[in-house]
């Protein structure tokens, strides 16, 4: 089983400033690794796929890295809308998890 | 535009059965597969298993095993998802997403509305 370890917990910023998500795979998981981003009472959306790619309609302002076994969210500048639950995900021969969250609050 | 949409709240009591269904619309149904994803209540996010809504096939967590059955009606373009023996800690929203038709898991865009499912007696 592959466990993905997501860091920080919590990230306190304020509009404008960046936002680095860290996301370590247990083990190696390639490029398939994925990002979500959920807000309260709302399902998950996609963010970005392949470790790398934006999804359909994302800004800009998000990017990822990877792959490997560490993987990165980047938001370039926090907008109010973007303080949210962010998720990452990954397939593997292990199976399918997701890691248990980053909490971007407004500082 | 590409949309899942889900069925309504369910109260069950433990050792009942749920079924949950999930129509999609706005893209070719037998191309894609469908993954159930469930979030218990302030907690994270949690694979429960996948259906290729092409040929039928599944898999399932393995935690899962032997309580769940997914299912698709291409004639209307519908998933299900079915628990069984439910227990207290399967209180959660139950989400369905699009996925990949041959395997699941590289990533799931779009997501239905959630169903939350909650087990007391």
């Amino acid at each position: 089983e592959i466990v993905l370890t997501q860091s920080p917990a919590t990230l306190s910023l304020s509009p404008g400033e960046r936002a680095t998500l860290s996301c370590r795979a247990s083990q190696g998981v390639s490029s398939y690794l994925a990002w979500y981003q959920q807000k309260p009472g709302q399902a998950p959306r996609l963010l970005i796929y392949d470790a790398s790619n934006r999804a359909t309609g994302i800004p800009a302002r998000f990017s990822g890295s990877g792959p490997g076994t560490d993987f990165t969210l980047t938001i370039s500048s926090l907008e109010p809308e973007d303080f949210a639950v962010y998720y990452c995900q990954q397939r593997s021969n292990w199976g399918i998890a997701f890691g248990q969250g980053t909490r971007l609050e407004i500082k | 535009q590409v949309q899942l949409v889900q069925s309504g709240a369910e109260v069950k009591k433990p050792g009942a059965s749920v079924k949950v269904s999930c129509k999609a619309s706005g893209y070719t149904f037998t191309s894609y597969g469908i993954s159930w994803v469930r979030q218990a209540p302030g907690q994270g996010l949690e694979w429960m298993g996948w259906i290729s809504a092409y040929n039928g096939n599944t898999n399932y967590a393995q935690k899962l095993q032997g309580r769940v059955t997914m299912t698709t009606d291409t004639s209307t373009s519908t998933a299900y998802m079915e628990l069984r023996s439910l227990r207290s800690d399967d209180t959660a929203v139950y989400y369905c997403a699009r996925d990949e038709v041959s395997s699941p898991g590289y990533w799931f865009d779009p997501w239905g509305q959630g169903t939350l499912v909650t087990v007391s007696s």
